[in-house]
């Protein structure tokens, strides 16, 4: 069964760098068919994606956040990274990342728990 | 951006009930179109995706339908696990995007 788990800062001081790390166990992130995403969600507000990493290491992001974002994968952990520069108010969310299948269709079949991330001073 | 909007924004219902929550794409989208359900304090989880494909493990209660723009997911007999917020998602442009969210509550 495969398993994601978030982990990082969750205090994050503005105009700072937010980042984040999700450890991937019960299967390979180097393997086709995969793409691996950050996705956040502002408390009491709804689910806005941020941006994947596919296995190849090729990336996209949301442009709304694209100056700002970066997303890495460390084959050798299994696992992949968001970092988020320059943070605001605004920012602050429970941000989850995702495992998504694609092939005819694309849907996101695995999450992480989340891990709320607050910036403020 | 393909924008997704979500209809009602919140619903009541009674255990026993149907329910239908609907999705609008903002352009034609084919059959690209997923739900979850989201319970408080935790992950989305995957319900449907390519618009009415089960994903493995959902009750057979829960069943989407649509193409286009237009989509549903409807519950044919309400449970009291169900009680949660449904959210649509598209995966026919890059840019991923999810309708605002539907809040399933108690009547």
């Amino acid at each position: 069964q495969l398993q994601l788990q978030e982990s990082g800062s969750g205090l994050v001081k503005p105009s700072q760098t937010l980042s984040l790390t999700c450890a991937v166990s019960g299967g390979s992130i180097s393997s086709g068919g995969y793409s691996w995403s950050w996705i956040r969600q502002p408390p009491g507000k709804g689910l806005e994606w941020i941006g994947y990493i596919y296995h190849s290491g090729s990336t996209y992001y949301n442009p709304s956040l694209k100056s700002r974002v970066t997303i890495s994968v460390d084959r050798s952990k299994n696992q992949f990274s968001l970092k988020l520069s320059s943070v605001t108010a605004a920012d602050t969310a429970v941000y989850y990342c995702a495992r998504e299948t694609y092939g005819d269709y694309a849907f996101f079949d695995y999450w992480g728990q989340g891990t709320l991330v607050t910036v403020s001073s | 951006d393909i924008q997704m909007t979500q209809s009602p924004s919140s619903l009541s219902a009674s255990v026993g009930d149907r329910v239908t929550i609907t999705c609008r794409a903002s352009q034609s989208i084919s059959s690209y179109l997923n739900w979850y359900q989201q319970k408080p304090g935790k992950a989305p989880k995957l319900l449907i995706y390519a618009a009415s494909s089960l994903q493995s493990g959902v009750p057979s209660r829960f069943s989407g339908s649509g193409s286009g723009t237009d989509f549903t997911l409807t519950i044919s007999s309400l449970q009291p696990e169900d009680f949660a917020t449904y959210y649509c998602q598209q995966s026919y442009s890059t840019l991923l995007t999810f309708g605002q969210g539907t809040r399933l509550e108690i009547k």
